[in-house]
This record gives structure tokens, C-alpha cells and sequence, in this order.
């Protein structure tokens, strides 16, 4: 069975850092594009961040730009997100999702599609 | 950045109602298009990607359609589980980008 568990949520204060992990299983993470999506209490979705399956190339909201950073740990089938200079308006749930598409099977657009889902770890940057 | 509106941003139907929301897109994204289903608590789930491919295991009564601007998802006849809220998302190649539409509440009349 495909799954997604992410963990690293929790309390933090303004200007913090906080280190998201997505732990999956049942697929070759590694031939797969990964995402990270956020919903803010109430709100809509919102897209962070994304990489490709070989890490190779990674992409940002521009409301993370610079402050977030994406990685993946293909030999523990593992995604990251590495959140700094956390703000009041990153308080979300955060979500990692599994691409639709092998890479190099199908046009690029199809590996970003969001196919799988975690269940979501919660971000509160308050004070 | 391309942006998407969503039309109506609130629904209220009846179970067996033919349902349709519409996504429109600032430019054209060709069949760069998903939609997902979101119910409260849970994570979202994949219905219909590139415009309108139903993604595996998504009942048939769920359909998508449109290309470059304007696209539309129909549920051709509502179910108690269908009760949810529908958000588009679409991709952009050069430069990257993905974003989600508001979302559309479909609530019982």
C-alpha cells in the first residue's frame, strides 16, 4: 500500500525553524516527483513547494521563496522541509503528496499531480 | 503568476442533482488541469487530471472537461459522499508553477 506519514510539526515562535519529514513506503520513492501543500485553519490549499524524484531540481511558492527549502533522501525514502524564518502566516497543516507519473514515462506536467496524500502535520508559529 | 477563479463558491444540491463548477484560468494552461475533493478533516483527493482524465478508482459519474482557459467539472449525479469541497489546481511548465483554485463548498439542500 502506498503511503505517506509526515511528522516534524508543532509549536514554534516567530523568526523559528521548523523541519518537516515525509516518510514513504509502498512505491519507488525515488522515481517519483514529491510536493508539499499547506492549508492554513479554514482556508484553501495552498502549494509550497515541489521536487523532482532525482532531487535534481526543486521549485517554490514565492510566499516561501528563500525561507523554505525542499530535499529528498532517496536511500530512507524520505522528504524534507526545512522551514526558516517562520512567520504568524505559515501556520497551517502541511501536507506532502506523491506525484502521479514515473518520471520519464509520461509529459512533465503528469509528475506533479497529486495522487497520494498524507494526512498532514500541524504548523503553529505563535508567540 | 496564473491565477484561478472557481464558480459558484458555494453550492447547495440535492442527492441525484446534476452538479457542475467551473474553473477559469488568467491564461491559457492548455490541459495543464486537476481536480481534487476535499472533505473536512482529510486530505485532498485526486478526481481528474489533465482536464479530463479520471484518475483511477474515481466513480464514472465524476467528469472533466476544457482546455486553455475555462474548464468544468461535473458530478452527473450527486451522492451523500460527494458532500465536499472541489478545489482545480493547475501547473505551469516554464516557469514553474502550481496553484489551487479557492475551492467550491457543495453542501445539502
Amino acid at each position: 500500500e502506498v503511503q505517506l506519514v509526515e511528522s516534524g510539526g508543532g509549536l514554534v515562535q516567530p523568526g523559528g525553524s521548523l523541519r518537516l519529514s515525509c516518510a514513504a513506503s509502498g512505491f519507488t520513492f525515488s522515481s517519483y516527483a514529491m510536493s508539499w501543500v499547506r492549508q492554513a485553519p479554514g482556508k484553501g490549499l495552498e502549494w509550497v513547494s515541489a521536487i523532482s524524484g532525482s532531487g535534481g531540481s526543486t521549485y517554490y511558492a514565492d510566499s516561501v521563496k528563500g525561507r523554505f527549502t525542499i530535499s529528498r533522501d532517496n536511500s530512507k525514502n524520505t522528504l524534507y522541509l526545512q522551514m526558516n524564518s517562520l512567520r504568524a502566516e505559515d501556520t497551517a497543516v502541511y501536507y506532502c503528496a506523491k506525484g502521479l507519473s514515473k518520471s520519464g514515462t509520461t509529459p512533465t506536467h503528469y509528475y506533479y499531480y497529486m495522487d497520494v496524500w498524507g494526512k498532514g502535520t500541524t504548523v503553529t508559529v505563535s508567540s | 503568476d496564473i491565477q484561478l477563479t472557481q464558480s459558484p463558491s458555494f453550492l447547495s444540491a440535492s442527492v441525484g442533482d446534476r452538479v457542475t463548477i467551473t474553473c477559469r484560468a488568467s491564461q491559457g494552461i492548455s490541459s495543464y488541469l486537476a481536480w481534487y475533493q476535499q472533505k473536512p478533516g482529510k486530505a485532498p483527493k485526486l478526481l481528474i487530471y489533465a482536464a479530463s482524465t479520471l484518475q483511477s478508482g474515481v466513480p464514472s459519474r465524476f467528469s472533466g472537461s476544457g482546455s486553455g482557459t475555462e474548464f468544468t467539472l461535473t458530478i452527473s449525479s450527486l451522492q451523500p459522499e460527494d458532500f465536499a469541497t472541489y478545489y482545480c489546481q493547475q501547473l505551469n511548465s516554464y516557469p514553474f508553477g502550481i496553484t489551487f483554485g479557492p475551492g467550491t463548498k457543495v453542501d445539502i439542500k
